[in-house]
């Protein structure tokens, strides 16, 4: 099963909005709504910040929304902090198995 | 509070063999899938094997299938990891964590080191 594919990099200035894409397959992304979104700074444990492809777990800000369209998930950040600068990685369920799969990570910037 | 421990991790040989756990609290453990996930230095995550609440179904991603075996005992509230016939490519931070399709509560993680 090949990774999910997202971009490596991703950047915005505090206050502007940025989107990092997840594209998978018609077995994964496209094919359930099991799409998460992980935020994870360094040296820390991932945390959940997306499930099942736009609902937010209680205590993550509104600023922070997920969509899908076809085989394409996407997470967007609005109102860009400092504190949003880290790895995120999206998830899918693939009904196979029960597997899950990971994208290989995007490095959000804060300029 | 849910909270996940992990424990078990160290440097091991190649070919050898590790027991990782994963101590909740805080929440009723037995309710829940669990997942392994690792993390090998300076990469992305991976998702390892789940579990299903009564043990009953066990998965696992294809490079660790007939090598790790995850198990879970609900009175103990804890998780494990049972890693035989170790690789240098194994060599990571596994985290468990509650769920699959959403994993909300992370363990700290223990580093796992396959050298020679």
């Amino acid at each position: 099963q090949s990774a999910l594919t997202q971009p490596p990099s991703a950047s915005g200035s505090p206050g502007q909005s940025v989107t990092i894409s997840c594209t998978g397959t018609s077995s994964d992304v496209g094919g359930y709504n099991y799409v998460s979104w992980y935020q994870q700074h360094p040296g820390k444990a991932p945390k959940l910040m997306i499930y099942e492809v736009t609902k937010r777990p209680s205590g993550v800000p509104d600023r922070f929304s997920g969509s899908k369209s076809d085989n394409t998930a996407s997470l967007t950040v609005s109102g860009l902090q400092a504190e949003d600068e880290a790895d995120y990685y999206c998830s899918s369920y693939v009904g196979t198995n029960n597997y899950v799969i990971f994208g290989g990570g995007t490095k959000l910037t804060v300029l | 509070e849910v909270q996940l421990v992990e424990s078990g991790g160290g440097l091991v040989q190649p070919g050898g063999s590790l027991r990782l756990s994963c101590a909740a609290s805080g929440a009723t453990f037995s309710s829940y899938w669990m997942s392994w996930v690792r993390q090998a230095p300076g990469k992305g995550l991976e998702w390892v094997a789940n579990i299903k609440q009564d043990g009953s179904e066990k998965y696992y991603v294809d490079s660790v299938k007939g090598r790790f075996t995850i198990s879970r005992d609900n009175a103990k509230n804890s998780l494990y990891l049972q890693m035989n016939s170790l690789r240098g490519e194994d060599t990571a931070v596994y985290y468990c964590a509650r769920g699959y399709t959403g994993m909300l509560y992370w363990g700290q993680g223990t580093l796992v080191t396959v050298s020679s």
